[in-house]
């Protein structure tokens, strides 16, 4: 049972415009989200979370939207350069202090076109 | 600080063997968790240990077995390999940013088994 989906394995955008990577879950106790980026070779690196008591958190270029209701989160990178050519997971958690877990989704390959 | 680091990042083992891999967090850590990340089900949660003490478990057979210690460093290990534990395992340590856990992850240990 995959409680987080990314339903696009892949993605392709022209560089200089906006990628927008979707995620969605099941599981009503997450209550904060991440995404990570993840290059061949290196392990999962942070890139930007969401408390349930947000629905929007910006950095730089990332952009992540949280809609409890719908249970869809998405983040938004603009505009999109070629260095973000990666994967992308979206992670949840029920957050329990000091005990959490993440639930991973099983990633979106995301290629910025020159 | 140093990141965390994973030994080794590559081995090949066989059906029936059993082998150990080895993580550091970074200084200061005492939690780290274990992922396996295979291509068709993304990161999947391992175990977590925390102060020498597995404090949370995922949904792995009992072959799957870790240790911490004192100095937090943790090791896993998986008895009777079969062929289909053959996957990238990540491990992270964990730390605050903007007042939420956000888990750092090593580069992995890629595991062939054959």
């Amino acid at each position: 049972d995959q409680q987080v989906k990314q339903n696009s394995p892949s993605l392709s955008v022209q560089e200089g415009r906006i990628s927008i990577l979707n995620c969605d879950y099941t599981n009503s106790m997450f209550d904060y989200f991440l995404w990570y980026k993840k290059y061949p070779a290196e392990g999962p690196t942070f890139l930007i979370s969401i408390s349930s008591i947000k629905d929007k958190n910006e950095d730089g270029r990332f952009t992540v939207f949280l809609n409890k209701s719908a249970k869809h989160l998405s983040l938004h990178i603009v505009p999109s350069q070629p260095g973000d050519s990666a994967v992308y997971f979206c992670a949840a958690s029920a957050s329990n202090f000091g005990n959490e877990k993440l639930t991973f989704g099983t990633g979106t390959r995301l290629t910025i076109i020159p | 600080k140093a990141g965390v680091t994973q030994t080794p990042r590559y081995l090949i083992k066989t059906r029936g063997q059993q082998v150990t891999l080895s993580c550091s967090p970074i200084s200061g850590h005492r939690s780290v968790s274990w992922y396996q990340q295979t291509p068709g089900q993304g990161l999947q949660f391992l175990f977590e240990y925390f102060s020498e003490t597995q404090r949370n478990k995922g949904n792995f057979p009992g072959r799957f077995s870790g240790r911490q210690f004192s100095n937090s460093r943790s090791e896993m290990n998986v008895s009777t390999l079969e062929l289909g534990d053959s996957a990238l395992y990540l491990c992270a340590s964990k730390d605050f940013v903007q007042g939420q856990e956000t888990q750092y992850f090593g580069p992995g240990t890629r595991l062939l088994v054959l």
